[in-house]
């Protein structure tokens, strides 16, 4: 079956910092993948469709020069944290799909904490 | 704007009872998909519908896809302690558009 893969699975870090988020696809090519923030108990929210080789697409009130996306590769999509903040603190999951109708594939999404 | 009603948001029950979940909309979707997520993880696909008026099976799970593709309903026979998890209704409303999701239904079965 379509395999997404997600790194880091947890991450602690200082008020400030920036991190970056990477989700493969490990045996399909996704033309686009999905980024989604969840937070304790609730469901997935979107927050932006990454397209390969093209600008990412943000739901209303992402800030997208917080959350920079990058879609460089058919199996690769970066989701980078800009001088992240308590608040910013959540779980984030990708997801990909291999098929332009077919169904989404999620990774195992990314535990963002920060102090 | 198109949303999924997902009820009910949490049901606790005990192992060996039947739950039905549903999910309901206004608008009509090209395709229904369900999730079933743990803590910590992703979401892992339970089935895709397609067609209006479809009932698909898995195991001890009866999804089913309205006929006029606006509702959707999981039932679970026979629940165990394994089936705890949230469970997420997603949907799309054209072919090839990001999933729009239920809230979710928070499932916790004892033994």
């Amino acid at each position: 079956g379509a395999v997404v893969s997600q790194h880091p699975s947890r991450v602690i870090c200082k008020s400030g910092t920036s991190v970056k988020i990477e989700c493969r696809s490990l045996d399909f090519q996704a033309t686009t993948m999905f980024w989604y923030r969840q937070f304790p108990k609730k469901s997935l929210m979107l927050m932006a469709t990454s397209n390969e080789g093209s600008k990412a697409t943000y739901e209303q009130g992402v800030e997208k020069d917080k959350f920079l996306i990058n879609h460089a590769s058919l199996t690769l999509s970066t989701l980078t944290v800009t001088s992240a903040h308590p608040e910013d603190s959540s779980f984030y999951i990708c997801s990909a799909r291999d098929q332009t109708v077919g169904p989404q594939h999620f990774g195992d999404g990314t535990r963002l904490s920060i102090l | 704007t198109q949303l999924l009603e997902q009820s009910p948001q949490f049901l606790s029950i005990q192992e060996g009872e039947n739950l039905t979940v549903y999910c309901n909309s206004s608008s009509v979707f090209s395709s229904l998909q369900w999730y079933r997520q743990e803590p910590g993880e992703g979401p892992v696909l339970l089935v895709t519908v397609v067609t209006g008026g479809e009932v698909k099976k898995l195991k001890r799970l009866t999804f089913q896809f309205g006929d006029a593709r606006k509702d959707s309903s999981l039932h679970i026979t026979a629940a165990q302690p394994g089936d705890t998890g949230l469970y997420l209704c997603a949907g799309a409303s054209q072919a090839g558009t990001a999933l729009i999701f239920g809230k979710g239904t928070t499932l916790s079965v004892s033994s």
